[in-house]
């Protein structure tokens, strides 16, 4: 049963655009999303993190934006570039943060 | 470099054989998690460590595999009698826990496994 639900699969924007992954969940002891970028052949490497008492953290030209209500929450790309070009994976864990439950991966391409 | 360490980063082994992965962890960090990515896919737990105990294992990990972590550093992933199903990346990841907080988990490089 996947804890974390992420959409699209894949994705494909133009340089300058603003792509937007979802992911939402059930669980709603979990208390920390993280986002991971992984590029191929590599391990993921933590982007940007939430925890549910705010509802958009902005680090650089990426943002989550929380929806605590809904379950949801999501990952924006100001002015995506071409090194952008990744799989990106949404992340959940609850407060013993034994283990991090994740999404099955967007693959971001961004045209040049 | 203070980032997790993993070695190998490549192993091709015959099915049938024993392997054994290390990853050394962030220095501070007093937890340690290994994880298992195939193709296609997200990272899917397999178990963790807090400090040198194993405090949960995932049904993923059969009694094939075995984890230590002596003396709460370094850790080891064993899987014996390797079978082509086993072919997958390896993820190692630390992260610190203070009380009840913990902080960010950070992935090393992985462990690239082809059971050929």
């Amino acid at each position: 049963q996947q804890q974390v639900k992420q959409s699209p699969q894949s994705l494909i924007v133009q340089k300058g655009g603003i792509p937007i992954i979802n992911c939402a969940y059930e669980n709603t002891a979990f208390d920390y999303f993280p986002w991971y970028q992984q590029f191929p052949g590599k391990g993921p490497a933590l982007l940007i993190a939430i925890r549910p008492d705010v509802s958009e953290k902005k680090e650089g030209r990426f943002t989550i934006s929380f929806n605590k209500s809904a379950k949801q929450f999501s990952l924006h790309i100001m002015d995506s570039q071409p090194g952008d070009s990744a799989t990106y994976f949404c992340a959940a864990s609850n407060p013993t943060g034994n283990q991090f439950y994740f999404g099955t991966g967007t693959s971001l391409t961004v045209i040049p | 470099d203070t980032g997790v360490s993993q070695n190998p980063r490549h192993k091709i082994t015959k099915r049938g054989q024993n392997v054994t992965f290390r990853c050394d962890p962030i220095s501070e960090h007093n937890r340690l998690y290994w994880y298992r990515q195939t193709l296609g896919q997200g990272p899917e737990f397999l178990t963790y460590f807090q400090n040198e105990a194993q405090l949960e294992k995932s049904r993923l990990l059969s009694d094939r595999f075995s984890a230590e972590r002596p003396k709460g550093s370094f850790s080891t992933l064993e899987i014996q009698r390797t079978e082509q199903g086993d072919s997958a990346m390896y993820l190692c990841a630390s992260s610190m826990r203070q009380g009840v907080k913990h902080t960010e988990a950070f992935f090393g490089q992985g462990t690239r496994l082809t059971v050929v």
